[in-house]
């Protein structure tokens, strides 16, 4: 199975913060990439697909890079409502895998 | 508009059983291959099956494999999970998605869950 390690696991930062969380998986996953938005009670919003691509009304501050094995995931001007829990997927191979996560806080 | 609506959770003993549903709306549900993901309270993402738009091939995580069963029928815009000899690690909320697209592998959109207790 592949495993996708996410990093940090929490990070506090301010609004008007570059705010970077990255995610490694254990072999190449091309770019079969995806990253979610999860805030307390609610479902999992996509956010990035493909590694790079922004859903369609996600906000221009997020951006997402990478390939093979090492991505990112970049909001580039930290807001309010970005606090929530960051998720990292990948589809290259069964059985999909999530990353564990990281916890955003705004200071 | 897409919508995922699931049903069927609860509370269920060690051991028992239950039949989770999720039905489909606003989009060819034939094309698309579906998925459930779960999450524990307070836990992370885990995805659990998923199923080809015909529904002969199927994929489980290994922790539910040989107890969990994925089904589709497609006369019905319906994804069904069958999960059987239920241990206390199974409880969570179980969300019903599917490709973004035809050709991608991202999840969206995501049903809002049911819930599945798994307690004596």
């Amino acid at each position: 199975d592949i495993q996708m390690i996410q990093s940090p696991s929490s990070v506090s930062a301010s609004v008007g913060d570059r705010v970077t969380i990255t995610c490694r998986a254990s072999q190449s996953i091309r770019n079969w990439l995806a990253w979610y938005q999860q805030k307390p009670g609610k479902v999992p919003k996509l956010l990035i697909y493909g590694a790079s691509s922004l859903d369609s009304g996600v906000p221009s501050r997020f951006s997402g890079s990478g390939s093979g094995t090492d991505f990112t995931l970049t909001i580039s001007s930290l807001q309010p409502e970005d606090s929530a829990t960051y998720y990292c997927q990948q589809a290259n191979n069964f059985p999909i895998t999530f990353g564990q996560g990281t916890r955003l806080e705004i200071k | 508009e897409v919508q995922l609506l699931e049903s069927g959770g609860g509370l269920v003993q060690p051991g028992g059983s239950l039949r989770l549903s999720c039905a489909a709306s606003g989009f060819t549900f034939s094309n698309y291959w579906m998925h459930w993901v779960r999450q524990a309270p307070g836990k992370g993402l885990e995805w659990v099956s998923a199923i080809n738009t015909g529904g002969e091939r199927t994929f489980y995580a290994d922790s539910v494999k040989g107890r969990f069963t994925i089904s589709r029928d497609n006369s019905k815009d319906t994804v069904f999970l069958q999960i059987n000899s239920l241990r206390a690690g199974d409880t969570a909320v179980y969300f019903c998605t599917k490709y973004c697209t035809t050709n991608s592998r991202c999840f969206d959109p995501w049903g809002q869950g049911t819930l599945v207790t798994v307690s004596s």
